[in-house]
């Protein structure tokens, strides 16, 4: 068990570009989450998959914001056409079946859109 | 809709002290709790967790939590901090009944002053 690890950890882009950040959950966890943090505040839920299925999605993801988890192991979020706004720490989750259930977080990555 | 509210932004507390953080929440039934530490640039690690039975739950390094369900609490205890504490502490609720994102409250920056 080599915990839930997230690449990069830190990114930095100009307004308007793509970013895309991995995730890699822990071996055999079922259920990937990510978040989002912006400074002084606790994590948003952005979305959830439970194995390749993505079953839920916040109303703070935007159209700009995609995820994917292809193969129901790693899982990709996107940002397309980045904003200034986007700038916050994205944490992803991962967490075993079945309920009561405990969500075990990465690292991070850091983006910063100048 | 559900919220946790921590209402101490910060909180300074002496090395070898006593802590406690308060966490209120509003759910419509009784949640999962969390309460999980952030270091600076890192990610989440889980402290403790309620889910059901005794009300005071034991976690690592030294801190437990008591539920108490007539005041909508989970406040976080600790008999004598030490000054690698300090951090970023988040009180997280949890739907039952299956997978959900958890609600997270804005965090309390615990300082240690030696």
């Amino acid at each position: 068990d080599t915990g839930v690890s997230q690449n990069p950890r830190h990114k930095i882009t100009k307004r308007g570009q793509n970013v895309t950040f991995r995730c890699d959950p822990i071996s055999e966890h079922n259920r990937l989450y990510w978040y989002r943090q912006t400074l002084g505040q606790g994590p948003e839920f952005l979305t959830y998959f439970q194995n390749e299925a993505q079953l839920e999605k916040s109303r703070l993801l935007s159209d700009r914001f995609s995820a994917e988890r292809p193969k129901g192991s790693f899982s990709t979020l996107e940002i397309q056409r980045t904003e200034q706004g986007d700038s916050a720490m994205y944490l992803c989750a991962s967490s075993l079946d079945p309920t009561p259930e405990t969500q075990y977080f990465g690292p991070g990555t850091r983006l910063l859109v100048l | 809709a559900q919220s946790v509210t921590q209402p101490d932004i910060h909180i300074t507390v002496s090395e070898g002290a006593s802590l406690e953080l308060r966490c209120n929440y509003s759910y419509g039934a009784t949640p999962y709790l969390f309460w999980y530490v952030q270091s600076p640039g890192q990610g989440l690690q889980l402290l403790l967790k309620y889910f059901s039975g005794d009300t005071l739950v034991q976690g690592i390094k030294g801190f437990e939590a008591e539920f108490k369900r007539s005041q909508s609490s989970f406040n976080l205890r600790k008999p004598s901090v030490h000054w690698s504490d300090a951090a970023e502490y988040f009180c997280a609720v949890g739907p039952r009944g299956g997978a959900d994102g958890l609600t997270f409250g804005k965090g309390t920056h615990l300082i240690i002053q030696p």
